[in-house]
């Protein structure tokens, strides 16, 4: 059964911070990893899709990375703001059927 | 923008009716998908559609069904519901691009279902 594995489950930080989400997979034919936003009782919002293919993707103040070999993800967050405050979460992609494998998300709150 | 819908948004229901969640987008993607997330937990996929007429089983059983009778809908329906099936019900698209790459999955905002 593949796993998706996220630390820590909760953060707490000062805003201004500069902070790094984990993210570790079991699935070696991974196709893709996809990270997402979601707000108290929200949908997902999708933050950075990965191709197996490729090493980073960055939007804004995000930059998420893909090592294939050790089975492992980091999602950036730069200066983080207040309305950073959410939960993250990661997700594998099969290579076979392009369904998603999630984590159970890390929680992030930004004071103020 | 994600175009993906989902309602209603919230329903407390007694147990033993039958009810249908609605999930609809208007992105012409091939793939939907259902996931039930309970709370503080991760998400699980229930079934998916590869495109109309087909459906499958995820990875969690669920006593739910679903149909593809058109693209841009996939319903789920239980026809009996009970305390147990008392989740937040999410629906998920995505389309194949060239090559048939799996793409980004954009997620509706999420039916929180109730049953007493």
């Amino acid at each position: 059964k593949q796993e998706v594995t996220q630390i820590p489950a909760a953060l707490s930080v000062p805003e201004g911070e500069n902070l790094v989400l984990n993210c570790s997979f079991t699935d070696s034919a991974i196709y893709n990893l996809q990270w997402f936003r979601q707000d108290p009782g929200k949908g997902l919002t999708s933050l950075l899709l990965i191709q197996s293919s490729q090493r980073e993707q960055t939007s804004g103040r995000l930059n998420a990375s893909l090592d294939k070999s050790s089975g492992r993800s980091t999602l950036y967050i730069a200066a983080s703001q207040p309305g950073d405050s959410a939960t993250y979460l990661c997700a594998s992609g099969s290579s076979n059927t392009g369904k998603l494998i999630f984590g159970q998300g890390t929680t992030l709150q930004v004071k103020p | 923008e994600a175009d993906i819908y989902q309602t209603p948004r919230y329903l407390v229901i007694g147990t033993g009716k039958k009810i249908t969640l609605e999930c609809s987008q208007t992105m012409g993607h091939d793939k939907m998908y259902w996931y039930q997330q309970d709370p503080g937990m991760e998400l699980h996929l229930i079934h998916y559609s590869y495109g109309v007429n087909s459906t499958e089983k995820g990875d969690l059983s669920s006593e739910s069904t679903v149909s593809r009778i058109r693209t841009e809908h996939f319903p789920l329906t239980l026809e009996s519901a009970r305390p147990s099936h008392t989740s937040q019900y999410l629906c998920a698209s995505s389309d194949t691009g060239l090559a048939g790459v799996y793409n980004e999955q954009f997620f509706g905002p999420g039916t929180r279902l109730t049953v007493l």
